[in-house]
């Protein structure tokens, strides 16, 4: 089992539509989650962090489920400029500090 | 302005050369890592270093080698036992409590 999945997609949405992720992860004592988005041939950057709470930015919710151990972003009203690949990415135990990520999810919105 | 900065942005390698890519940061950051990334692919880890003088290896070690001799600076060395080097190298940096900073990236291609 790989230690962190995601759906590799690709998701085609129009716009305007929600569109949902999902990433599972294998490490029970994980530390801390995150989202991050990369647009092509470019560096990722932190779309949110995850809390146990969950959280919301915006248009964009995340959350997390330690039982079943996934995490989850949703994407509401989707805009064009929201085409990217969003990355999972889980943080190994204290001590540890392996960041690991998912092979990432496509997203194209289109008009 | 505190950053990770990644030098070059394109490299060009002969077969059978090895190759230094270099990685500097100025966050005060105690972890770095080196992630490859193939087109269409997630980030794979190749090394980390959590603490200066030591480092462990990723998933995809084999043919690479890293040094960690200042905080500031964690270089990795492509050598020529890695057989498939053309890809896209990111480096990125955090704390304990901080998600993951990165670089621009490197683009190497093998000639």
């Amino acid at each position: 089992r790989k230690e962190v999945e995601q759906d590799p997609g690709p998701f085609n949405v129009p716009e305007g539509a929600t569109v949902a992720f999902n990433c599972t992860y294998s490490n029970s004592a994980s530390q801390s989650f995150f989202w991050y988005r990369q647009d092509c041939r470019k560096e990722p950057k932190l779309l949110m962090s995850v809390y146990s709470s969950g959280n919301e930015d915006g248009r964009f919710t995340a959350q997390l489920n330690r039982a079943s151990q996934y995490i989850s972003l949703l994407i509401r009203d989707s805009k064009l400029s929201d085409s990217a690949t969003y990355l999972c990415v889980v943080k190994w135990p204290r001590g540890a500090q392996k960041l690991v990520f998912g092979q990432g999810t496509r997203l194209t919105i289109n008009p | 302005d505190g950053g990770i900065t990644q030098s070059p942005k394109y490299l060009f390698r002969k077969e059978g050369q090895n190759v230094t890519l270099s990685c500097e940061q100025n966050l005060n950051h105690d972890a770095m890592y080196w992630y490859r990334q193939d087109p269409g692919q997630g980030l794979r880890l190749i090394y980390y270093s959590q603490i200066v003088n030591d480092f462990q290896k990723g998933d995809i070690a084999e043919g690479y080698s890293v040094s960690r001799e200042k905080k500031e600076s964690f270089p990795l060395t492509v050598t020529s036992a890695q057989k498939n080097p053309t890809a896209f190298y990111l480096c990125a940096s955090n704390t304990e409590n901080t998600e993951a900073f990165f670089g621009q990236g490197t683009r190497l291609t093998v000639v």
